[in-house]
């Protein structure tokens, strides 16, 4: 699976978009674009995943630039409990099963 | 709750005891998978499960890790002689199939190892 590049941690106001920014240039044609979330102390949370087009859920909104090689997930009105650790993650829908998390990005929203 | 569930939350264990780990994981999926995570580090895929069968045991650290799934459902992680770097969080995840399909994520089972 593809490498990705995440900033170790951002902050964001409460109430405000957060864009957490994700870099994953050696990205080949089969593999999808993931987001999970972990809170401390309990299992990672599914986010969102795409594969080229922009996708949006109910939870966050993901946008895949043309060229894949980069994405940004976004959190439309950040609240308190948004704080946690971001993994963008890439994986092909062949081969290789199992997620390889990164470091992530440690999201801290503030009052 | 239809999510994925895994016992005990939490076990306290002298080193040199063997341990099992429990995850049922969501109604109707076939793929299961195990991670482990310790303290403040990513997680670290150790076996997936395709029905009864395990495809891909790669990531298990040594011949003391062990895994079965029967019925195609419940899955026990068995830690024979634990150390106490098998201190960790254990996660277990499920999907629907193998893939690229989503893997869901249960609460995890913190093991510490005294």
């Amino acid at each position: 699976d593809a490498k990705t590049t995440q900033p170790p941690s951002m902050d964001c106001a409460e109430g405000r978009a957060a864009n957490l920014p994700c870099n994953h240039s050696t990205i080949s044609g089969n593999e999808y674009v993931y987001w999970y979330r972990q809170i401390h102390s309990q299992g990672p949370q599914y986010i969102i995943h795409g594969l080229k087009n922009n996708e949006t859920n109910e939870m966050a909104s993901l946008i895949i630039t043309e060229d894949r090689k980069s994405s940004t997930l976004i959190l439309p009105h950040a609240t308190l409990r948004d704080t946690a650790v971001y993994y963008c993650i890439v994986r092909a829908s062949t081969g290789a099963n199992n997620l390889f998390f990164g470091t992530g990005t440690r999201l801290t929203v503030i009052p | 709750g239809a999510g994925v569930s895994q016992s005990p939350s939490n076990k306290v264990t002298e080193k040199g005891k063997d341990v099992e780990l429990r995850c049922d994981p969501i109604s109707g999926h076939t793929a299961l998978y195990w991670y482990r995570q310790s303290l403040g580090q990513g997680l670290e895929f150790l076996i997936y499960f395709q029905g009864n069968s395990a495809p891909d045991k790669s990531g298990l650290p040594s011949d003391r890790f062990s895994a079965e799934r029967t019925g195609g459902s419940v899955s026990t992680l068995t830690i024979q002689r634990t150390q106490q770097e098998d201190s960790a969080v254990y996660l277990c995840a499920s999907s629907f199939s193998g893939g690229e399909e989503t893997q869901y994520f249960g609460p995890g089972t913190r093991l510490l190892v005294l």
